[in-house]
């Protein structure tokens, strides 16, 4: 099966501590992006990758960071400076900057 | 500064009539357009696009959206709504040109109910 998977489904995060969510594609995808949802306020752009070991802040990258080693794969880590994780987050990919994105099936942060 | 704005929070449709979740934006240039649908828990799935051409663009489920460059809408419709249309609705836009290309804006999501 081609698409985007994302993991863990549900993430529990205590204070303090960071963690990494996962995001990895077999579309031979360029593009990755991550994504943040809160209720009612639509989606966030958290980080993007247009290329291999290239990647930009978007709009909310305070308290986040991202690595792109592999074409396929593009982790999220939540650190301890991001005061208010608790949401879902989703990865998405595209064959270009031009494309479509299509989304992964996210993964929902929780704080103990 | 690159916008979406969906003005309805929540549309509620009667299963069999028609249906329109709202959509204007504001973008520099030439804008891509699409509309996605999420259902609970669930990533977003993609329905459909306007890059150029038609200004009627239809997609997956039977639904469509027209594109009126005047009023810089791009309203989703569906002939005859489903119970199974409903979900959470997202209206996005990309810039054609710029610093921001291939990023995409989204709107903040119109939830659509459809009762039998």
């Amino acid at each position: 099966d081609g698409g985007i998977t994302q993991s863990p489904k549900y993430l529990f995060r205590k204070e303090g501590q960071n963690v990494t969510l996962s995001c990895e594609q077999n579309l031979n995808h360029d593009a990755m992006y991550w994504y943040r949802q809160d209720p009612g306020q639509g989606l966030r752009l958290i980080y993007y990758s247009q290329i291999v070991n290239d990647f930009q802040k978007g709009d909310i990258a305070e308290g986040y960071s991202v690595s792109r080693e592999k074409k396929e794969s593009f982790p999220l880590t939540v650190t301890s400076a991001q005061k208010n994780p608790t949401a879902f987050y989703l990865c998405a990919s595209s064959t270009g900057a031009e494309e479509t994105q299509y989304f992964g099936p996210g993964t929902r942060l929780l704080v103990l | 500064a690159q916008s979406v704005a969906q003005p309805e929070d929540q549309v509620n449709v009667a299963e069999g009539n028609p249906l329109t979740v709202k959509c204007t934006y504001s973008v520099s240039g030439n804008p891509y357009l699409f509309w996605y649908v999420q259902y609970p828990n669930r990533g977003l799935q993609f329905l459909l696009k306007y890059i150029t051409g038609d200004n009627l663009v239809k997609g997956s489920y039977g639904f469509e959206a027209e594109f009126n460059k005047s009023q810089t809408s791009f309203h989703l419709k569906k002939p005859s709504a489903l119970v199974s249309d409903s979900a959470l609705y997202f209206c996005a836009v990309r810039p054609d040109r710029g610093s921001t290309l291939g990023r995409l804006y989204f709107g903040r999501g119109t939830q659509l109910t459809v009762w039998p």
